[in-house]
């Protein structure tokens, strides 16, 4: 079975300042990663995936992650964030046991805040 | 295209009635997600579908929850008879045949039992 760990609930960030939110995953075969972004009142968007391929993956916004499969994490990074980056951001993931009848299971998410 | 489609975006009820919430997937896409998000429990897949067909309901918390995709371009999902801790924020979601696809997400009902 799957499962991933979002460590805290909550990270605060002042504004320019690099954004780390932490993931790590649980799967007995190669998986799919994925990161969510989901502002107040909308649905989740997603920000940027791996699947196969480069381990640096760039996303929407300035976003980027890096699979470390020695690790098991995929760790959601930007460099300097901003005010609109304020958000509950959700990692899922996914594998190819299943092929094309797999489903995303998503950690419980964290708030991002960002102060002036 | 305009997304995936979920109404009512809000929905207000008493314990004891029925509740139903509808989905439209985006056109072409073949699986299509129910989810339920509460503070509690954060994100639950409830069912998904394959072409019309339910995969795997494993998530579906009881009887009184039902859903169905009579068709490729919609789905409803079910609550009889609600129940206070029914309230929660219940998300549809649907993506492409390709199992490394996107799932893209409605904006979500937001349901109150009273």
């Amino acid at each position: 079975a799957q499962s991933v760990t979002q460590l805290g609930s909550h990270v605060s960030v002042s504004e320019g300042a690099l954004v780390l939110l932490r993931c790590n995953y649980s799967s007995s075969v190669p998986p799919y990663l994925f990161w969510y972004v989901q502002y107040p009142n909308q649905g989740l968007q997603l920000l940027l995936k791996y699947t196969t391929g480069a381990t640096l993956v760039k996303g929407i916004n300035g976003f980027e992650a890096e699979f470390k499969k020695s690790e098991t994490s995929f760790h959601l990074t930007k460099p300097s964030a901003h005010m609109s980056d304020a958000a509950e951001y959700f990692c899922a993931v996914s594998d190819l046991l299943t092929g094309a009848n797999s489903k995303l299971t998503f950690g419980k998410g964290i708030t991002l805040s960002v102060r002036p | 295209d305009a997304g995936v489609i979920q109404s009512p975006r809000h929905e207000v009820t008493e314990m004891g009635q029925e509740v139903t919430l509808r989905c439209k997937p985006i056109s072409g896409h073949d699986y299509l997600f129910w989810y339920r998000q509460t503070m509690m429990r954060g994100l639950e897949l409830l069912i998904y579908f394959n072409n019309n067909v339910p995969i795997d309901d494993s998530g579906m918390p009881e009887d009184r929850f039902s859903a169905k995709m009579p068709n490729a371009s919609f789905s409803t999902l079910k609550i009889q008879p609600s129940e206070p801790r029914d309230s929660a924020v219940y998300f549809c979601a649907s993506r492409g045949r390709g199992y490394t696809d996107t799932q893209y997400f409605g904006p979500g009902t937001r349901l109150t039992v009273l």
